[in-house]
């Protein structure tokens, strides 16, 4: 029972470069998320997926784009990476889009921009 | 911009003291979740409130609602360094499908 699974752990590119984070879960949850965690800002929502075939956009999407691959997978890909985007990369998932049920979350994607 | 704010953002305690972090909306709330993040770790689902004026314990953790749903509490009576980690409560403003996450409270032990 692995729950929510992020590949990989960890990543380090160059300005520009693009890069796809892999997020699945076994749980048969109905909802996604992709969250980035920086220092003192808490976790900030990119963009959601509440049901299979529909992704919306979260507080901080700008350059960002995610795919929504089948009710298990989540993907999220950086096009041209920049600097800013440095920062613990979290895929979560939740049971549906009702928001009382917990987020359940992987162990994230280290991500380094030089 | 972030509508909901925890303080404070770092505590540190003797072992064996209480400790307390406070979540602050400045709108209503429907629910708020609280999660624990272990250093190096991912966030972890503690417990959830719904009810205005709601109170919850789950052994040294005391979780309390706000009577109008803006404000939410988590105390932990005598610390232990098993408590080591960030608290974050989470909460769905009313009307907004998403969950906002609060700054977050990073506590740490001393032995």
């Amino acid at each position: 029972n692995a729950g929510v699974t992020q590949t990989p752990k960890f990543q380090v590119l160059k300005t520009g470069q693009s890069m796809t984070l892999q997020c699945a879960q076994d749980m048969n949850h109905n909802s996604m998320y992709w969250y980035r965690q920086d220092p003192g800002m808490g976790l900030r929502l990119i963009y959601y997926s509440a049901s299979e075939g529909t992704t919306d956009k979260g507080e901080v999407p700008n350059g960002y784009n995610v795919s929504r691959l089948n009710k298990r997978e989540f993907s999220l890909r950086l096009e041209s990476a920049a600097p800013s985007q440095t920062s613990v990369y979290f895929c979560a998932s939740s049971a549906d889009r009702g928001l009382r049920q917990p987020q359940h979350f992987g162990d994230g994607t280290r991500l380094s921009i030089l | 911009g972030q509508q909901v704010m925890q303080i404070p953002q770092y505590q540190h305690v003797q072992e064996g003291e209480d400790f307390t972090t406070y979540c602050n909306s400045s709108t209503t709330l429907s629910n708020i979740q609280w999660y624990k993040q272990r250093p190096g770790g991912h966030p972890v689902f503690l417990i959830q409130l719904v009810k205005s004026g709601e109170v919850k314990k789950q052994k040294r953790l005391t979780f309390q609602f706000g009577e109008a749903k803006k404000n939410s509490s988590l105390h932990i009576t005598a610390t232990q360094t098993t408590d080591v980690g960030t608290y974050f409560c989470a909460g769905r403003i009313v009307g907004n499908e998403k969950l906002t996450f609060g700054t977050g409270t990073r506590l740490t032990i001393i032995p």
